[in-house]
């Protein structure tokens, strides 16, 4: 099973500041159909998760551009370019590559 | 508009069954997959399995395929998830979430509101 690894688990930022979250997987994230499934979730609190970015670095509609994915193979990044207060939250890789599906720890974003 | 809407919150005692329900609408529901998430309190996401409604194929996690069935009624595009011999550890929110199928769809692209489930004596 795929397992992955979120680097910080929790990240204090300072609002208009620049924030990167890590995600490491333990397997190459490369599907046989070519496409890699590596997707970044939002939590705030009390709500349901929110797809941000998918397939490492397509922004969902309606995310705003602040918010950018990337890496390859095992190693993904979130970035968010300038930290505004609605981004406080829980933020979660999480790979569809492979049966079963997983999700990272977390990290929390602290203003 | 795609919507996803879970059945209301559970209280259940040790040892008992739950089943939790998702109501699809807005989309054509054998086109893509459903997973199933949990969230027990303070904690992270934890995957549970997933569903095929075209072909009724599923799929489960490793913490979970000896007490989780997952179903569909097509005819009501309604998903289901079943969660037996509950202990106090299953205490958490429930969530359903559309998926992909091959490539057509993205993961998580829609989910649920969640479903409270509260294991209780």
């Amino acid at each position: 099973d795929i397992v992955l690894t979120q680097t910080p688990l929790s990240s204090p930022v300072t609002l208009g500041q620049p924030a990167s979250i890590s995600c490491r997987s333990s397997q190459s994230l490369v599907h046989s159909d070519g496409n890699t499934y590596l997707s970044w979730l939002q939590q705030r609190p009390g709500q349901p998760p929110r797809l941000l970015i998918y397939k490492i670095s397509n922004r969902f509609s309606g995310v705003p551009d602040r918010f950018s994915g990337g890496g390859a193979g095992t190693d993904f990044t979130l970035k968010i370019s300038r930290v505004e207060t609605e981004d406080v939250g829980v933020y979660y890789c999480m790979q569809a590559t492979q049966f079963p599906h997983s999700f990272g720890q977390g990290t929390k974003l602290e203003i | 508009q795609v919507h996803l809407v879970q059945s209301g919150a559970e209280v259940k005692k040790p040892g008992a069954s739950v089943k939790v329900s998702c109501k699809a609408s807005g989309y054509t529901f054998n086109m893509y997959g459903l997973s199933w998430v949990r969230q027990a309190p303070g904690q992270g996401l934890e995957w549970m399995g997933w569903i095929n409604p075209y072909n009724g194929y599923t799929t489960y996690g490793p913490n979970f395929h000896a007490r989780v069935t997952l179903s569909t009624d097509t005819f009501t595009s309604t998903a289901y998830m079943e969660l037996r011999s509950l202990g106090f550890d299953d205490t958490a929110v429930y969530y359903c979430a559309r998926d992909r199928i091959d490539q057509i769809g993205i993961d998580g692209e829609h989910w649920g509101q969640g479903t409270l489930v509260t294991v209780a004596s």
